[in-house]
């Protein structure tokens, strides 16, 4: 079975600095998808980043970007130029070809200003 | 796009009472998923329908829970009867497509409170 870990339960940011959180997940595919979701206290979940596992290149989106080792099955989400509404939880999730979408424990970020 | 819409947003009941949570995914969308929410699981799929189809139901915690899609545009998560451990909150997702390259867009979620 599918796993997924984030071992940092919080993580706190200057405004304006750059932060990276950490995840790591287990599997035995080849043909998967990986994403970054933030719940912010409203508890909606945004999607903010997502990786297919074929793709050898990080994806980006604006100050949002990922350092994805297949190899080492990790997958880092670097946010840069941190703002106030980043402040919020951040899932890292998995989703295999026909499955189902699974959660790391999730990290909360606080940024300072 | 009016996006995920659930209903209702919070609903506080006794323990004994059923409880029935909707969705109406976002129009085009063919796949639907119910997760729950909690402090002590964190996020977890309860249930996926694919065309109306449920296609994993491994999440259901036991025979309470019972969900449904009777069209492409409506589905409910019943809980009878309701349990104290039950209380969470309850998202519901939709994406197009089968295949996991596709993202799921997440509704605003429904607390619930059993007392």
């Amino acid at each position: 079975a599918q796993t997924v870990t984030q071992s940092q339960p919080e993580m706190s940011v200057q405004e304006a600095e750059t932060v990276t959180l950490s995840c790591t997940y287990d599997t035995s595919e080849s043909d998967y998808y990986l994403f970054w979701y933030k719940q912010p206290p409203s508890r909606q979940m945004i999607l903010v980043i997502r990786q297919e596992a074929y793709k050898q290149q990080n994806a980006t989106e604006n100050r949002f970007s990922v350092n994805f080792q297949k190899a080492a099955k990790s997958f880092s989400l670097k946010i840069s130029d941190s703002q106030l509404g980043d402040a919020a939880m951040y899932f890292c999730a998995y989703r295999s070809a026909i499955g189902k979408l699974i959660f790391g424990q999730g990290t909360t970020l606080q940024v300072k200003p | 796009d009016a996006g995920v819409i659930q209903s209702p947003r919070h609903e506080v009941t006794e323990m004994g009472q059923e409880v029935t949570l909707r969705c109406k995914p976002i129009s085009g969308h063919n796949s639907l998923f119910w997760y729950r929410q909690t402090m002590m699981r964190g996020l977890e799929l309860l249930i996926y329908f694919n065309n109306n189809v449920p296609i994993d139901d491994s999440g259901m915690p036991e025979d309470r829970f019972s969900a449904k899609m009777p069209n492409a545009s409506f589905s409910t998560l019943k809980i009878q009867p309701s349990e104290p451990r039950d209380s969470a909150v309850y998202f519901c997702a939709s994406s197009l497509g089968k295949r996991g390259s596709y993202e799921q867009y997440f509704g605003p979620g429904t607390r619930l409170t059993v007392t």
